[in-house]
């Protein structure tokens, strides 16, 4: 596609329910980073994929939340017995990988835990 | 310290005028630094990068200080459109990661 995809655009799902956030990054972009931004407050690193790299998970906040991606391609982030301070949108951004690169945003899934 | 520092204003400013935005980031070893642009409920898209020796984009112009590890951002001739959220972005090198770290944003709201 012509840009970064994510999907659902909204989620709304009950506490202690497995939620999975789809992002699709635009073709040949070889980084993939994952984002949260509660209501009102900045942009918070989750995970980091560089190509064949082991992937950069210092942002991850708690085991409940983990991150895989399929080669240079599709990444999906699941959120594991969700809890209420999960709400916010997760943002997915892809690059070409090398420094300097700018990123590429999606539009974010919004989730909302009940 | 947090790794990014902005103020967060909101920067209400007429438009016309000329307003400014610094950054402090506490990593010394951070090589990579931009400027995002956020609109309400939107996602961040890059506004410029910021070059050792100063950069201009039209009415943009971004700066960084290696020595006191901060970065601004100048807008002149503020318009309308040029309100907005403006994030700070640095890399925080380590373990061979390319991890961006954002700031938490400056609002600006520039007035009729």
């Amino acid at each position: 596609g012509a840009g970064v995809s994510q999907s659902p655009s909204n989620k709304v799902t009950e506490k202690g329910k497995d939620v999975e956030l789809r992002c699709d990054p635009i073709s040949g972009h070889t980084a993939l980073y994952w984002y949260r931004q509660r209501l009102g407050q900045g942009l918070e690193f989750l995970i980091y994929f560089q190509g064949n790299s082991a992937p950069d998970k210092s942002g991850l906040p708690s085991d409940r939340f983990s991150a895989e991606r399929t080669g240079e391609s599709v990444s999906t982030l699941t959120i594991q017995r969700t809890q209420q301070e999960d709400s916010a949108v997760y943002l997915c951004a892809s690059s070409w990988g090398g420094n300097n690169e700018k990123l590429f945003f999606g539009s974010g899934t919004q989730l909302s835990v009940l | 310290r947090k790794e990014v520092e902005q103020d967060p204003g909101p920067f209400n400013v007429p438009e016309g005028a000329t307003v400014a935005f610094n950054c402090t980031y506490s990593n010394s070893a951070s090589q990579s630094f931009f400027w995002y642009r956020q609109d309400c409920r939107k996602e961040p898209k890059l506004l410029m990068s910021v070059y050792s020796s100063g950069n201009e984009d039209g009415r943009f112009t971004a700066q960084l200080n290696r020595a006191s590890q901060y970065i601004s951002l100048l807008i002149r001739d503020s318009k309308l459109s040029d309100s907005a959220t403006y994030l700070c972005v640095v890399n925080n090198p380590g373990a061979g990661s390319y991890q961006l770290t954002f700031g938490k944003g400056t609002k600006l709201s520039v007035i009729p």
